[in-house]
């Protein structure tokens, strides 16, 4: 049972688009969320989180949204870079859990010069 | 060194082998964990320490699956009996001290196991 869902296995947008990267969880102990990204042959990055006690963090090109009611997260890259082509992870934890990060399987977004 | 260290980075084995993974976490993080990732899918939880002390072992998918870290620095994540299930990337994270969330990942080590 996929605790954190991300529906969208691949995205392709053009460079200096907007790209938006969704993410669902079933999960209503989480309380902290995080995207990660990753180039092939590397570990994951952290690339920005938000609290449950925030519906929006910002960082740059950066941005994600968090609607709680619809247990929804978006991370939105804005404008799109050709080094923005990687995989990307959603993860969620329950703060002071026990269990680490969940993540979700990944979408592979691909910047189109 | 900079960055969290895996090796080695790829690993062939045989069915029925017993293999030992290591990881070198980023000098004065506390917290060290182990995930595995599965071809097309994300890292799943394994295990994490705080310092030498195993405070989560959930993760591990049988009691072939072991980690230690002795001297709450340097970990071996052991696999013994490997079968073709195992094959995957083994990934290792480590963090400062309440920084459970905030994970620097190694390249990680590449199992495969024939």
């Amino acid at each position: 049972d996929q605790q954190v869902k991300q529906n969208s296995p691949s995205l392709s947008v053009q460079e200096g688009r907007i790209s938006i990267l969704n993410c669902d969880y079933t999960n209503s102990m989480f309380d902290y969320f995080l995207w990660y990204k990753k180039y092939p042959a590397e570990g994951p990055t952290f690339l920005i989180s938000i609290s449950s006690i925030k519906d929006k963090n910002e960082d740059g090109r950066f941005t994600v949204f968090l609607n709680k009611s619809a247990k929804h997260l978006s991370l939105h890259i804005v404008p799109s870079q050709p080094g923005d082509s990687a995989v990307y992870f959603c993860a969620a934890s329950v703060v002071g859990g026990a269990d680490g990060l969940t993540f979700g399987k990944g979408t592979h977004l691909i910047i189109q010069p | 060194g900079a960055g969290v260290s895996q090796s080695p980075r790829y690993k062939v084995a045989k069915r029925g082998q017993d293999v030992a993974l290591r990881c070198d976490p980023i000098s004065g993080h506390v917290s060290l964990f182990w995930y595995q990732q599965a071809l097309g899918q994300g890292p799943e939880f394994l295990t994490y320490f705080q310092n030498e002390a195993q405070l989560d072992k959930s993760g591990l998918p049988s009691d072939r699956f072991f980690a230690e870290r002795p001297e709450g620095s340097v970990s071996t994540l052991k696999i013994q009996r490997t079968q073709q299930e195992d094959s995957a990337v083994y990934l290792c994270a480590s963090s400062l001290a309440g920084e459970r969330e905030k994970l620097f990942f190694g390249s990680g080590t590449q199992l495969s196991v024939l």
